[in-house]
């Protein structure tokens, strides 16, 4: 079957920088989406990769290895509003998307 | 500039009830789809569209039926309401071509509860 692993949480204190990873078992992979949820919110896009390699927007940056079905999300400088849901959402070319169950983040003061 | 609009933004129906939720985006997007999302899991793709007339079937369809006879808009029809349909359900656009072609942008979610 097709499925996306994340850890369930991550807890970081501000300030600091943070890893989310994500691994997937899909068929027919084109690229790996990163999204933001808060609480009672909508889910909004971060990045994106369709090619191995890190790709950086601002504090956020996002790693793909297509030979080792993974990837990794990086929050740097880490701020209390980023205490949020993160999910990585994988597609096929043809606009079938699945996404992973997500990571809670924690940001401690 | 609206974005993608979902009504109601909440709703409780009886088991057996039928009702729709509707789903309007102002971005001239092809691609639009339908999500839900349960307690502490990932968004499921329920229904999506390519663009006018064209609908296909996601991860779980079941219970659930599309239409799509404008760019604008993408209803979403519950046949008959059953518990486990209890949810939050997204709607979201997405250009389909160009730089932005794999940026969803989500609407604010129908929480629905049914009894």
């Amino acid at each position: 079957g097709q499925s996306l692993e994340q850890p369930s949480e991550v807890t970081a204190v501000e300030g600091a920088i943070v890893q989310i990873n994500c691994t997937y078992q899909t068929s027919g992979f084109y690229g790996l989406s990163w999204y933001q949820q808060h609480d009672g919110g909508a889910p909004t896009f971060l990045s994106y990769n369709a090619l191995d390699g890190l790709e950086e927007t601002g504090r956020f940056s996002s790693f793909l290895s297509r030979s080792d079905s993974y990837g990794y999300l990086l929050l740097q400088e880490l701020q209390m509003k980023d205490s949020a849901s993160y999910f990585c959402a994988s597609d096929s070319g043809t606009y079938k998307y699945i996404f992973g169950t997500g990571t809670r983040l924690k940001v401690l003061a | 500039n609206a974005g993608v609009t979902q009504t109601p933004k909440f709703q409780v129906l009886k088991t057996g009830q039928s009702m729709t939720l509707q789903c309007a985006q102002d971005m001239n997007h092809e691609y639009m789809s339908w999500y839900r999302q349960d307690p502490g899991m990932g968004l499921r793709l329920i229904h999506y569209s390519v663009g006018a007339g064209i609908t296909d079937q996601g991860e779980v369809p079941n219970g659930y039926n599309v239409s799509r006879s404008t760019t604008e808009d993408f209803p979403l029809r519950l046949l008959s309401a059953a518990p486990s349909q209890t949810s939050v359900y997204f709607c979201a656009s997405s250009p389909g071509e160009g730089l932005a072609k794999n940026i969803q942008y989500f609407g604010a979610g129908t929480r629905l509860s049914v009894l």
